[in-house]
């Protein structure tokens, strides 16, 4: 059974990085693509990115210039990096398989709050 | 188009169907077969019920059902129930750069 759990620090400080770790089970990160994908509080999902099988990475155009992603393959983790956060950026974050051939997310983490506060 | 237009809410009575509209563009819905739909409860994770616009994964009741026509999704639930109540989500492929595009949101109320 594949699971994912998402892990991080749920407070970070005005300006300050976001560092976020989907650590997947039951099936191989080099197998897949995965997304990142948030809720800001009370509204709707926004796609933020993905990284493939490959090692490439897209990125929503409104984040590429403060968005890393990242894989630890021998932890079978994909990681987010943010930078320059806002209270814009508080949401609960999930990380999710994507099917690449039709571009759905099957399987989602249970998701991590992160709020963005001095 | 920064997301696709869905109704706030929706309502019906336990064994009644609802249709939950999803309206997009050529670029997103009406350009390509690539809708999907989830379903949240607050505070979980979204939950896969559509996918390619009709098709639904294993595990999922075939009281759901997808259709479309030219730029708008539907969703479908017939045979309400009470644990139908939740907040549904359509997404498409997008051809504008954002390789997705989500919906607002409609929350379906179970009277």
């Amino acid at each position: 059974q594949v699971q994912l759990r998402e892990s991080g620090p749920g407070l970070v400080r005005p300006s300050e990085t976001l560092s976020l770790t989907c650590t997947v089970s039951g099936a191989s990160i080099s197998r897949n693509y995965w997304s990142w994908i948030r809720q800001p509080p009370g509204k709707g999902l926004e796609w933020i990115g993905y990284f493939d099988y490959s090692g490439a990475t897209n990125y929503h155009p409104s984040l590429k210039s403060r968005l890393t992603m990242f894989m630890h393959m021998s932890q079978n983790q994909i990681s987010l990096r943010l930078t320059s956060v806002t209270a814009a950026d508080t949401a609960l974050y999930f990380c999710a398989r994507t099917n690449d051939d039709s571009d759905f997310f099957d399987l989602w983490g249970q998701g991590i709050q992160v709020t963005v506060s001095s | 188009q920064s997301v696709l237009a869905q109704p706030a809410s929706v309502s019906g009575s336990p064994g009644e169907s609802i249709t939950i509209s999803c309206t997009g563009t050529s670029y997103d819905v009406g350009g390509y077969d690539l809708v999907s739909w989830y379903q949240q409860y607050p505070g979980r994770a979204p939950k896969l019920m559509v996918y390619e616009v009709t098709k639904r994964p294993s595990g999922v009741s075939d009281r759901f059902s997808g259709s479309k026509y030219v730029n708008t999704a539907y969703l479908t639930i017939t045979g309400l129930q009470a644990g139908d109540e939740a907040n549904y989500y359509c997404c498409s492929y997008t051809g504008l750069g954002t390789y997705v595009i989500f919906g607002g949101g409609t929350k379906l109320t179970v009277l």
